[in-house]
């Protein structure tokens, strides 16, 4: 049973649009969550992460956005640029609990189109 | 910034041969991973360790062992290799568990 659900296995954006990637969770004991970057050929990267208590953190380009009623988050690039095309995983945990890891989702590829 | 190392970039073996895949990390972490991403399938978790001399199985453990001697090293071992092996492999290592992995460039195995 997948708790962490990337529904859209890929999306394309025009270049300088808005790219928005969504992740929907089951485990309402998750309370900290995260976005990785993925490039063909090299390891993912760690973009960006959103504590529980919040329900929107930025980074640059970066928003993340956490709705925990509806056990939703969303990633918003904005404006997109050619180096964003890369496979995107969403990633939650539960930090209270020590023994739990990290769960990712399947990943959303990003083409952003010029 | 850590840094996690394996060993190789790209690794060709053929079906029945024992395979190691190693992974150094420089910044004492208690805590080391190993994934296998597929297309479609994301990333599954095979073998991890909270400590020296500890390992707990994944996801998809079937067909792999994993061996810490060190703290810093973390080897995943295909004991007999088949090509439903044929992946990549993500080594990944962490200061506390659910804060954030820290990844390798990844292992790209082609089992033939």
């Amino acid at each position: 049973d997948q708790q962490v659900k990337q529904n859209s296995p890929s999306l394309s954006v025009q270049e300088g649009r808005i790219s928005i990637l969504n992740c929907d969770y089951t485990n309402s004991m998750f309370d900290y969550f995260l976005w990785y970057k993925k490039y063909p050929a090299e390891g993912p990267t760690f973009l960006i992460s959103i504590s529980s208590i919040k329900d929107k953190n930025e980074d640059g380009r970066f928003t993340v956005f956490l709705n925990k009623s509806a056990k939703h988050l969303s990633l918003h690039i904005v404006p997109s640029q050619p180096g964003d095309s890369a496979v995107y995983f969403c990633a939650a945990s539960a930090s209270m609990n020590r023994d739990d890891k990290i769960i990712f989702g399947k990943g959303t590829r990003l083409h952003i189109l010029p | 910034d850590v840094k996690v190392t394996q060993s190789s970039r790209y690794l060709v073996k053929r079906t029945g041969e024992k395979v190691f895949l190693e992974c150094v990390q420089d910044m004492d972490h208690e805590n080391m991973f190993w994934y296998r991403q597929d297309p479609g399938l994301g990333l599954r978790l095979i073998y991890f360790s909270y400590d020296v001399k500890m390992k707990e199985k994944g996801d998809i453990p079937e067909g792999y062992s994993v061996s810490r001697e060190k703290k810093e090293r973390f080897s995943l071992i295909l004991e007999s290799a088949s090509t439903n092996q044929t992946s990549m492999y993500l080594c990944a290592s962490s200061f506390q568990r659910v804060y954030g992995y820290t990844f390798g460039s990844g292992t790209r195995l082609t089992v033939v």
